[in-house]
């Protein structure tokens, strides 16, 4: 079975500092990985996913994350803190084809930024 | 091309009343979702349909039943509302046939049960 885990329910930092965001998986199969993030009343929107192509993955607003399948893990990171970066940020594994596309959401982390 | 849209935004029901979430998409993709999100919880799937004529239970069905009215629809019905039913729905699609699978989520409905 598919899970994850996202450590710290809450982290906070400076505006300019570095975003760190932990998220650990387990999977029996070679997994999708996503990061959403979901802003104050708002749905969720995709950050970044890994496909099983390259393992360092790029995505909107300055975002990246890397899967590390030693450490099963696929961290978000970005090196400089907007204030608009505030939100709570999922992580998410899924199945690869020909399976049910099923996602498994982490329970959230909920980044503030301080001034 | 508005995505996924769902209605109503807001609700508030008594216990024991019954209502329809509506979910729809106008970007043709065969796969259709609901979930729920509860403080701490993350996002818990309900029910999904994989294609059109197709439903399927997922994480936390009880309480619920959907209806894959088209390709585009998916209704969630909650046919005897509970407390434990206060939550955000969330409605997502996801086109089949994709080098990777992303979900697309609608704006939410947050249901208060009285």
């Amino acid at each position: 079975a598919q899970s994850v885990t996202q450590l710290g329910s809450h982290v906070s930092v400076s505006e300019g500092a570095l975003v760190l965001l932990r998220c650990n998986y387990s999977s029996s199969v070679p997994p999708y990985l996503f990061w959403y993030v979901q802003y104050p009343n708002q749905g969720l929107q995709l950050l970044l996913k890994y496909t099983s192509a390259a393992t360092l993955v790029k995505g909107i607003n300055g975002f990246e994350a890397e899967f590390k399948k030693s450490e099963t893990s696929f961290h978000l990171t970005k090196p400089s803190a907007h204030m608009s970066d505030a939100a709570e940020y999922f992580c998410a594994v899924s199945d690869q084809p020909p399976g049910t596309y099923k996602y498994i959401f982490g329970t959230g982390t909920r980044l503030k930024v301080l001034a | 091309n508005a995505g996924v849209t769902q209605t109503p935004k807001f609700q508030v029901l008594k216990t024991g009343q019954s209502m329809t979430l509506q979910c729809a998409q106008d970007m043709n993709h065969n796969s259709m979702y609901w979930y729920r999100q509860d403080p701490g919880m993350g996002l818990r799937l309900i029910y999904y349909s994989a294609s059109e004529g197709t439903t399927d239970k997922g994480e936390v069905p009880n309480g619920y039943n959907v209806s894959r009215l088209n390709k585009r629809e998916f209704s969630l019905r909650l046919e005897s509302a509970a407390p434990s039913q206060t939550s955000v729905y969330f409605c997502a699609s996801r086109r089949q046939g994709e080098s990777s699978d992303t979900q697309y989520f609608g704006p939410g409905t947050r249901l208060t049960v009285l």
